[in-house]
């Protein structure tokens, strides 16, 4: 089992459109939690953390339930240049102090006009 | 300020060669991560550098070794090439003790 389980997807969405992506981890001791947004042929680039008490940035929710081991990212009215791939991300701290990133395979998201 | 800069954008090697692939990160960082990173997947964790040591490991094979400066940039090498090795590499730069990391562009590595 991968530590980190996204949707498949692909997503393909007209503009406008509410669009949610859900993401799972293992590892119970993971202590943060992110979504990455990675361009076609680009470098992944922070999107926006995950709390428990859920934040929200503009037109996008991030949502993390630890009991569940869920993380979730709500994209409202969506935009063409949201078009891009969506990484769940989560970070555990090794007894070395290192903060790896464990990365879920990416969820592609197109918008349609 | 620069961000993470890595070199080269592109390589293309044959199986059974080596190669060194570099990495500057942002000003300010201490910390540099490597993370392989195959078509149609999430990046791998490579390993991670912290005072020019090895902090930690991913699940990669000895013939993918590293090493940090004390200008805090790094490289990656990796030994005995093979097809499956083709993937874009990705350096992290970050603060120690903090969470954020911000990525280079990436090389591009074929092996034929």
């Amino acid at each position: 089992r991968k530590e980190v389980e996204q949707d498949p997807g692909p997503f393909n969405v007209p503009e406008g459109a509410t669009v949610a992506f859900n993401c799972t981890y293992s590892n119970s001791a993971s202590q943060s939690f992110f979504w990455y947004r990675q361009d076609c042929r680009k470098e992944p680039k922070l999107l926006m953390s995950v709390y428990s008490s859920g934040n929200e940035d503009g037109r996008f929710t991030a949502q993390l339930n630890r009991a569940s081991q869920y993380i979730s990212l709500l994209i409202r009215d969506s935009k063409l240049s949201d078009s891009a791939t969506y990484l769940c991300v989560v970070i555990a701290i090794s007894s070395g102090s290192a903060r790896q990133l464990t990365f879920g395979s990416g969820t592609q998201l197109t918008v349609l006009p | 300020d620069a961000g993470v800069t890595q070199s080269p954008t592109h390589l293309i090697k044959t199986r059974g060669q080596q190669v060194t692939l570099r990495c500057s990160p942002k000003s300010g960082h201490d910390t540099v991560s490597w993370y392989q990173q195959a078509l149609g997947q999430g990046p791998q964790f490579i390993f991670q550098y912290y005072e020019e040591e090895e902090r930690q490991r991913g699940n990669f094979p000895d013939r993918f070794s590293g090493h940090q400066f004390p200008n805090y940039s790094s490289e990656l090498n990796v030994n005995a090439l093979l097809l499956g090795d083709s993937a874009l590499y990705l350096c992290a730069s970050s603060i120690a003790g903090t969470h954020e990391a911000f990525f280079g562009q990436g090389t591009r590595l074929t092996v034929v």
